[in-house]
């Protein structure tokens, strides 16, 4: 496997399941971010780990829970959510945070919440 | 804080005509600026940068971008477009240490 890879690629689930999102990345890069990508919407940062630590949360509801175990995989684990979290997810990686380099994506997970 | 804004957010060009996607930015900083394209069912992918020096910046698949300053532009430019460019595209500003992502445009090529 080469770049960033993403699993799934979809997912449907009830609003009382729970489920998570993985993401690794194969490039050597020590930052990694997940962004929803909603319809009419800009992309939104949700978080950012830099180093295996996490640096930046935007305000995102707890229902939502980043874990990073190592720089190459990271995870979204996902309870109780609601219909308006439908959007597909992207995961991203980079050589560094700074804001110059490049980020590389993932596909995504397309999240149909019923 | 830095925004983008993207006029228009589907553009529609003939095969083989030029391409103009716009993109104006706020910035009180000097800013790096970029445009990703996404294809259907795909993640983004990096077009273009510009960091610092020459203010036209060119990019894959036959893309280029002049950066503006006074007109504070980053203008996304192709020739001739091809029936394979059909895609989403995203400009994006640095903003600190993250990169803030305009709407996206979603450009249409007719036969």
């Amino acid at each position: 496997e080469t770049g960033v890879t993403q699993t799934p690629r979809h997912l449907v689930m009830g609003m009382t399941n729970k489920k998570s999102l993985k993401c690794e990345q194969h490039l050597g890069h020590n930052a990694m971010y997940w962004y929803k990508q909603s319809a009419k919407k800009p992309l939104e940062l949700m978080f950012v780990y830099s180093l295996e630590e996490r640096v930046e949360n935007n305000s995102v509801p707890s229902r939502f829970s980043p874990e990073c175990p190592n720089s190459s995989h990271l995870f979204l684990h996902l309870h109780t959510l609601q219909p308006e979290d439908s959007a597909l997810y992207l995961c991203a990686s980079s050589h560094g945070r700074a804001n110059y380099n490049e980020q590389f994506f993932g596909p995504g997970t397309r999240l149909t919440v019923l | 804080a830095q925004s983008v804004t993207q006029l228009g957010s589907h553009v529609s060009v003939s095969e083989g005509a030029l391409v103009l996607l716009r993109c104006n930015y706020s910035s009180s900083v000097p800013p790096y600026l970029f445009w990703y394209v996404q294809y259907p069912n795909q993640g983004l992918q990096l077009l273009l940068k510009y960091t610092t020096g020459a203010t036209l910046v060119k990019g894959i698949n036959g893309f280029e971008a002049e950066f503006k300053k006074s007109e504070t532009s980053f203008h996304l430019t192709k020739p001739s477009a091809h029936m394979s460019d059909a895609a989403e595209y995203f400009c994006a500003v640095s903003d600190r240490d993250k990169i803030i992502f305009g709407k996206g445009t979603r450009l249409h090529i007719l036969p």
